[in-house]
């Protein structure tokens, strides 16, 4: 069946530094892919999408590109915040979770 | 590892009908779940915070008394749909927070299909 499979946390970086989470899925048919963020205490949030092959997906600085020849959708953000600190969930349409990855900002 | 369930897994009703939604979270214990709903391709939209002993927090936009979320134990959160209509035909999601190895996470349900006919 489909999966999503992201890079285990916790990801520790200074402030400004790039980032980078790998994010590959296996999925029968052309499904929308999303990177969404949750800070603590509160619910996921939609961070970004694409709904199809090279469709690059942005916002808040953080972008990922839909890579249907190696089943990709990595997370990239060139200059970190502490702001930044939270939990990010790779996911396919249809409620197929990644497991999250921690990301943890240093002043 | 922590598995959280929902049931019914897919539900058809006739307009007018309610509907509830049972999320169980089964090897732990949760005193927040949250109920998101899911269109076809779309993005995940959170609805509310469920809490355990206390009122749930609904999002900007989400009709309480349309959605109403009852989380009646630590292990237990329920969204009944009331007086369903087609536009409410959707995908609800359920998740729990937990922690996996040293880091926190969700773990989501499987999802109830809902079809209002």
């Amino acid at each position: 069946g489909d999966s999503v499979t992201q890079m285990e946390g916790p990801v520790t970086l200074s402030e400004e530094a790039f980032l980078t989470i790998n994010c590959t899925y296996t999925a029968t048919g052309y499904p929308s892919l999303f990177w969404y963020v949750q800070y603590p205490g509160e619910g996921l949030q939609l961070l970004l999408k694409a709904t199809k092959a090279d469709d690059k997906g942005s916002n808040k600085g953080f972008e990922a590109t839909y890579r249907k020849e190696t089943t990709s959708f990595h997370l990239e953000k060139g200059s970190v915040q502490v702001s930044d600190s939270a939990v990010y969930f790779c996911a396919l349409s249809g409620g197929i979770f990644g497991k999250g990855t921690r990301l943890h900002i240093l002043p | 590892g922590a598995v959280v369930s929902q049931h019914p897994s897919r539900v058809i009703c006739k307009s007018g009908t309610s509907v509830k939604i049972e999320c169980r979270s089964l090897d732990f214990q949760a005193t927040t779940m949250f109920w998101y709903r899911q269109f076809p391709k779309q993005s995940l939209m959170l609805m509310a915070t469920s809490n355990e002993g206390s009122k749930a927090t609904y999002e900007q936009g989400v009709e309480k008394d349309k959605f109403l979320i009852n989380h009646a134990s630590l292990t237990l959160s329920t969204l009944t749909v009331t007086s369903a209509h087609p536009e409410d035909s959707s995908f609800y999601i359920c998740s729990a927070p937990g922690v996996t190895g040293n880091q926190e996470t969700q773990y989501f349900g499987p999802g109830t299909r809902l079809l209002v006919l």
